[in-house]
């Protein structure tokens, strides 16, 4: 079983709709992290929290939200969907401290946005 | 304006040749880089690190060279191998490694032919 799981892994949806992206992990990190790969543009890193009770906005946070429920779980919402919000997202988690850059990432969720 | 570049956007090499990819990077207040690899499907997982106190870290066929006054990083694989066909991305942070809010370039596509 993967250590960093997303669900869904591939989602259609409208302009408007609300989508909710979840990820939940195994590897008792406190940090958890999510990026967006666009083609052609690398990851640009959305949100992140360091624990339960602190979220963080990173470079692309407008029209994201997240919500981190407990250690092993954080989610990402998109309010109100648009076409280009469209992109492969990457929950990824970390441990405290020196080696904290180096980032478990689950599989990866495909969003797209009609 | 890109903080990590990588101009390459693919790369093919011989199976048992050297694989060189490069990286260069603007912000003169990253101080810990990172190489992350990516198959299709699957989510970047990291593959070597490098402080900015260190001008070379080798990890068995992995070596990363940082020259800080040019501002560039490259990653040597040597020998190359089928298997290492993949995206690489290099990565960034000014927080010495201590927390996963890293600034990535847009990746390199190795292709390692037999």
């Amino acid at each position: 079983d993967a250590d960093v799981t997303q669900t869904p892994r591939n989602r259609i949806t409208k302009t408007g709709k609300r989508i909710m992206l979840e990820c939940s992990q195994t590897k008792g990190h406190d940090r958890m992290y999510w990026y967006r790969q666009d083609p052609g543009l690398g990851l640009r890193l959305i949100y992140y929290s360091f624990d339960v009770k602190d979220i963080n906005k990173g470079e692309i946070s407008d029209g994201y939200s997240v919500s981190r429920q407990a250690q092993a779980k954080f989610s990402l919402s998109l309010e109100s969907a648009i076409p280009n919000q469209t992109a492969l997202y990457f929950c990824a988690t970390s441990q405290k401290g020196q080696g904290a850059g180096e980032l478990f990432f689950g599989e990866g969720s495909r969003l797209t946005v009609l | 304006d890109q903080q990590v570049k990588q101009n390459s956007p693919s790369l093919s090499v011989q199976e048992g040749r050297i694989s060189i990819l490069n990286c260069d990077y603007t912000n003169s207040m990253f101080d810990y880089f990172l190489w992350y690899k990516k198959y299709p499907a699957e989510g970047p997982t990291f593959l070597i690190s490098i402080s900015s106190i260190k001008d070379k870290n080798e990890d068995g066929r992995f070596t990363v060279f940082l020259n800080k006054s040019a501002k560039h990083l490259s990653l040597h694989i040597v020998p190359s191998q089928p298997g290492d066909s993949a995206v690489y991305f290099c990565a960034a942070s000014n927080y010495g490694g201590s927390q996963g809010n890293l600034i990535f370039g847009k990746g390199t596509k190795l292709s390692v032919k037999p």
